[in-house]
């Protein structure tokens, strides 16, 4: 076990809809950081924040947006989907902005129909 | 871009076999790590080894880094079922504050 916490599990939505991502990072990590798997992209990095702040930003898409909440809880907002936006979402933890360990959560598999 | 890129992209072994996989990258690093990805599960780090070190042991796996050829192997000895998984380099990419993965080397352990 992770300590990394990811919910929903499995999202099943439509074209054009709005879904949340949420995730808990392991106790302790200041640092969360969002990744998009797919089997044609592989992992991508999409952006990390560090102690309530952005620090980093990766590929991710304008549709796309992220925060994380004074309690270190993030959560990835995915909007106006496409299909292509089906893939499994990561968030992974870690204590600090250096790139040591990451701890990653089991992901939210996402589904656009 | 990728920065990692892993050789073989998959491998099929008998239990008891060693595993060799190879991961390649493109710009200078600090340190580059090797993650294990189960079927349908999150990725788990398994070893980090630093640019200034050349080989390093966790277990059953050896990790080797040559930074003159960018290159690092993962050696799993003895291999067993439970090791079937998906193995991802990852390097720091030379200071862009993020991760790059490689797209990951497919194992499967034989019983």
């Amino acid at each position: 076990d992770s300590g990394v916490t990811q919910t929903p599990k499995h999202l099943i939505t439509a074209t054009g809809q709005r879904v949340t991502l949420r995730c808990s990072p392991r106790s302790g990590d200041l640092s969360v950081y969002w990744y998009q798997q797919s089997l044609d992209q592989g992992l991508q990095f999409l952006i990390q924040y560090y102690n309530g702040e952005e620090r980093a930003k990766g590929n991710i898409l304008e549709r796309f947006s992220a925060q994380q909440f004074p309690d270190l809880h993030s959560e990835l907002n995915l909007s106006s989907l496409e299909l292509g936006d089906s893939a499994l979402y990561f968030c992974a933890s870690s204590p600090n902005t250096q790139l040591g360990p990451q701890h990653f959560g089991d992901g939210t598999r996402l589904s656009i129909l | 871009s990728q920065q990692g890129e892993e050789d073989p992209q998959a491998l099929s072994i008998q239990e008891g076999e060693n595993a060799t996989m190879n991961c390649s990258y493109k710009t200078s690093i600090n340190n580059l790590q090797w993650y294990r990805q189960n079927s349908g599960r999150g990725l788990v780090h398994l070893i980090l080894i630093r640019s200034n070190e050349r080989e390093k042991h966790s277990g059953r796996l050896r990790v080797t880094l040559d930074t003159s050829k960018k290159s690092s192997s993962l050696l799993i000895t003895a291999s067993r079922a439970a090791d079937t998984a998906s193995y991802f380099c990852a390097t720091d990419a030379g200071g862009n504050n993020r991760l790059a993965f490689g797209k990951g080397n497919q194992v499967v352990v034989i019983p």
